[in-house]
């Protein structure tokens, strides 16, 4: 039951910019959309989240559209270590009140030199 | 420093046994939670814990059982009624469960399951 949809897989060249699509068309106004990426083996890391606004942090810049119904996210400078699955999520409200991350297969990175 | 530590990274599992995954943080957080991970697959949630003394199923609960007697600990056990059990298994650990922007998930490095 993910709420959001990325392409399975994506390519860059070393040292240029990676732009990640993610669509979440079925996102509620106040629901955040975040970034998490998982190298080969290890544990998500968290990236960036962000509501309405464009973000900026040290590792990347999150851009919203308008409407909500879709995000970048942009790795300014690709490096081979870039290189993993980035998923997009969206905040799923269970039946018990709380909520819960509900990740998708995300979008497999390569980074080639 | 701080984080969340999981043990062991690799663990087997012989038929009919049941084995427990450690998860350790000392961030202070209020909520931990499990989640499994198939080959080519996203991460699927097993149980969470918003509090000490409290947890509740996620969406795959059969087969496992969890506690959180301390704030810092939410051992996960794998039991024999899980039959198939090959994954990897990732802990978190938040601020919170509710609605708010910092529920930011922290994961810990992942345990992997395997059956003898």
């Amino acid at each position: 039951d993910a709420k959001t949809t990325q392409p399975p897989s994506m390519d860059c060249a070393e040292g240029r910019a990676a732009n990640l699509p993610c669509n979440h068309s079925t996102i509620s106004g106040n629901e955040y959309v975040y970034w998490y990426r998982q190298i080969h083996s290890q544990g998500p890391q968290y990236i960036i989240h962000g509501l309405k606004n464009n973000e900026t942090n040290e590792m990347a810049s999150l851009i919203i559209t308008e409407d909500r119904k879709s995000s970048t996210l942009i790795l300014p400078h690709a490096t081979l270590r870039d290189t993993a699955v980035y998923y997009c999520i969206v905040r799923v409200q269970t039946q018990g009140g709380s909520e819960k991350l509900v990740f998708g297969k995300g979008t497999k990175l390569t980074v080639n030199p | 420093d701080g984080g969340i530590t999981q043990s062991p990274k690799y663990l087997f599992r012989k038929e009919g046994q049941n084995v427990t995954l450690s998860c350790e943080q000392n961030l202070n957080h209020d909520a931990m939670y499990w989640y499994r991970q198939d080959p080519g697959q996203g991460l699927r949630l097993i149980y969470y814990s918003q509090i000490v003394n409290d947890f509740q199923k996620g969406d795959i609960a059969e087969g496992y059982s969890v506690s959180r007697e301390k704030k810092e600990s939410f051992p996960l056990t794998v039991t024999s009624a899980q039959k198939n059990p090959t994954a990897f298994y990732l802990c978190a650990s938040s601020i919170a469960v509710k609605r708010e922007a910092k529920n930011i998930q922290y994961f810990g490095a992942g345990t992997r399951l395997s059956v003898l």
